[in-house]
């Protein structure tokens, strides 16, 4: 069965700094990566998506993720990051044929002043 | 564009009760789903579409049943409310081209059974 990993429930990090949200997924011959992100009280917006080409993805909000076949990872980065960012991301998958997404448990990150 | 509009946004059930959760979209899609989203759970799955007439089950069907009789509407039917039930629903549809699975949520409608 389908599944994504998110390692970090919660990523604590003060305003201006760099950050990494960590995604891995169980392995198939192909597959559709996305981050959505929810603002509280929100549903979930698109933050970016892999769906083939180039590796490293840009979305919104000055946000990117590196697709990794070898290592199945897609993790989030942000190189510097705004109180405003404070929102939950969640990783997703799709898997060629099926619509239907797989999503991780969350990671809460929470922008310090 | 109003996109997914989900109602009610907020909504308080007493055990063996029943209900309703309604999902419209303006968009012409053909895929539609419901997922239920708990603390550390993420989202999962309950119930899709993949075009009028047809239903299929996700993740966690159990408790829910669902219709779709036109392009707009997906409504989310509780038959008799469980505690195990509370949570926050969302609704999402996609567009029929392409495969990607890309979805546009509503803003979701939280539910407490007591």
């Amino acid at each position: 069965a389908q599944s994504v990993t998110q390692l970090d429930s919660q990523v604590p990090v003060f305003e201006e700094a760099p950050v990494e949200l960590r995604c891995n997924y169980s392995s198939s011959v192909s597959v559709y990566l996305f981050w959505y992100v929810q603002y509280p009280n929100q549903g979930l917006q698109l933050l970016l998506k892999y769906l083939s080409g180039s590796t490293l993805v840009k979305g919104i909000n000055g946000f990117e993720a590196e697709f990794n076949k070898s290592q199945t990872s897609f993790h989030l980065r942000k190189p510097s990051v705004h109180i405003s960012d404070t929102a939950e991301y969640f990783c997703a998958v799709s898997y060629t044929g099926r619509r239907a997404l797989t999503f991780g448990s969350g990671t809460r990150l929470q922008v310090q002043p | 564009n109003a996109g997914v509009t989900q109602t009610p946004k907020f909504q308080v059930l007493k055990t063996g009760q029943s209900m309703t959760l309604q999902c419209a979209q303006d968009m012409n899609h053909e895929y539609m789903s419901w997922y239920r989203q708990d603390p550390g759970m993420g989202l999962r799955l309950i119930h899709y579409s993949v075009g009028a007439g047809i239903t299929d089950q996700g993740e966690v069907p159990n408790g829910y049943n669902v219709s779709r009789s036109t392009t707009e509407d997906f409504p989310l039917r509780l038959l008799s409310a469980a505690p195990s039930q509370t949570s926050v629903y969302f609704c999402a549809s996609s567009s029929g081209t392409g495969d990607t699975g890309e979805l546009f949520f509503g803003e979701g409608s939280r539910l407490t059974v007591l």
